[in-house]
């Protein structure tokens, strides 16, 4: 079993649909996390970055994290085509990070 | 918001030549950086960890006789393919830590090896 696991998709959406990511893991010794954007031939961007249970919103983006059941989400809101791109949540404990395999999301206009 | 940057974003060569690729943390000092390499639509896997000032921790099975990284000061590593050959072809990324526990990646460079 992966340490984080994360469905690859591709997830297809109509645009302005509210879309949601998801990763699970398994080692309760994670204690960030973080949301990743890549597009095609592109380093991935950070989006979000948490460390505590709950939610965290950032305009469209809102990272909610359950610490208790292992698994954490990324929404977003009035999804874009712009938005289209793969989506890698990654978590750490120290200094090193495990990537989930990413999600693949193609919002359609 | 950190940035960190890689260059070149692309680079084509012949097969037996080595390419070097930096990567630099353009407004914080980053003792730890990491490598990636990844395969179209695949995750990113991680070659190895730079730390600044000593040598670099290799991942397993990745040869650290082929890809040599250097991490010679706090805000460049640069990691070296030598000998090239067309199954090097890949994406290769960078990353790096802020003090304030964010990751932040290089826009990754694209080696193509003919």
């Amino acid at each position: 079993q992966k340490e984080v696991e994360q469905d690859p998709g591709p997830l297809s959406v109509p645009e302005g649909a509210i879309v949601s990511l998801n990763c699970t893991y398994s080692n309760s010794a994670f204690q960030y996390f973080m949301w990743y954007r890549q597009y095609s031939r592109k380093g991935p961007e950070l989006l979000m970055y948490t460390y505590s249970s709950g939610n965290k919103e950032d305009g469209r983006f809102t990272a909610q994290v359950d610490k208790s059941s292992k698994y954490i989400s990324l929404f977003i809101r009035d999804s874009q085509p712009s938005d289209s791109a793969t989506y890698l949540c990654a978590m750490n404990a120290g200094n090193m990070l495990t990537f989930g395999g990413g999600t693949r999301l193609m919002v359609k206009p | 918001g950190a940035v960190v940057s890689q260059h070149p974003s692309r680079v084509i060569c012949k097969s037996g030549t080595s390419v070097k690729i930096e990567c630099r943390s353009l407004d914080f000092q980053a003792t730890t950086m990491f490598w990636y390499r990844q395969f179209p639509k695949q995750s990113l896997m991680l070659m190895a960890t730079s730390n600044e000032g000593s040598k670099a921790t290799y991942e397993q099975g990745v040869e650290k006789d082929k890809f040599l990284i250097n991490h010679a000061s706090l805000t460049l590593s640069t990691l070296t393919v030598t000998s090239a050959h067309p199954e090097d072809s890949s994406f290769y990324i960078c990353s790096a830590w802020t003090h304030t526990g964010e990751l932040f990646f290089g826009e990754g460079s694209r080696l193509t090896v003919l």
